[in-house]
């Protein structure tokens, strides 16, 4: 069973603080990305990586960063996080061309 | 730039009966994929059934079908005979070929419910 694996289903953290959110994928993905779920808006990219150490911007990049290391890893990190970083977070991979695969989910909430 | 809208935020059906959700997107490119994902209350979003741009053939999963408009830019989801399972949220996706990779953009999600 394919699977993309998600670190935390909730997560609470302090204004200003670093946060890591961290994905893993076993189906040997090219392709993986960082989505945000917000009511009413859908889901919206934040970064997308294409291969290894690669990385390009999507449609909400800013106050974010993300690392791919490792083909089956993709780290999204909130360098100081706000209030209105408060979402959920949905991970996702795919082969070239293929349908995505997503985590489950982390519901993420500033304070 | 692509968009994907879908019009109707919240929908209810009847147990057994059958409900389509609308989808319409736009873009210049002639080649791409369009997609209807379903996430259930539980929050994990899975694929629904997918459909390649190139095929005039509409798309069909058991109870699920589309209704492919390619010159109406439109890919609408029918769900027959509706379980209480299918209540979620569904989400049309259109990916594109971008930067030598693929993405996908997604609509703002239609919530149904199905009503026992």
């Amino acid at each position: 069973d394919v699977k993309v694996t998600q670190s935390s289903r909730y997560l609470v953290k302090r204004t200003g603080e670093k946060v890591f959110l961290e994905c893993v994928q076993d189906m040997d993905h090219e392709n993986m990305f960082w989505y945000r779920q917000d009511p009413g808006l859908g889901l919206r990219l934040i970064y997308f990586s294409y291969d290894v150490k690669m990385k390009e911007k999507g449609d909400i990049p800013e106050g974010y960063s993300v690392s791919r290391e490792k083909k089956e890893r993709f780290s999204l990190i909130l360098e100081s996080a706000s209030t209105n970083q408060t979402s959920m977070y949905l991970c996702a991979s795919s082969s070239l061309g293929g349908e995505a695969f997503f985590g489950q989910g982390t519901r993420l909430t500033v304070v | 730039a692509q968009t994907v809208t879908q019009s109707q935020p919240e929908m209810s059906v009847q147990e057994a009966e059958t409900v389509t959700l609308s989808c319409t997107y736009d873009t210049s490119e002639s080649n791409y994929y369009l997609f209807w994902y379903k996430q259930p209350p539980s929050r994990q979003m899975i694929l629904v059934i997918r459909q390649e741009a190139y095929k005039q053939q509409n798309a069909t999963e058991n109870r699920f079908s589309v209704n492919f408009q390619k010159a109406a830019k439109s890919f609408s989801l029918k769900i027959s005979d509706s379980q209480l399972g299918d209540t979620a949220m569904y989400f049309c996706a259109f990916m594109k070929h971008d930067s030598g990779t693929y993405k996908y953009i997604f609509g703002t999600g239609t919530r149904l419910k199905v009503l026992a």
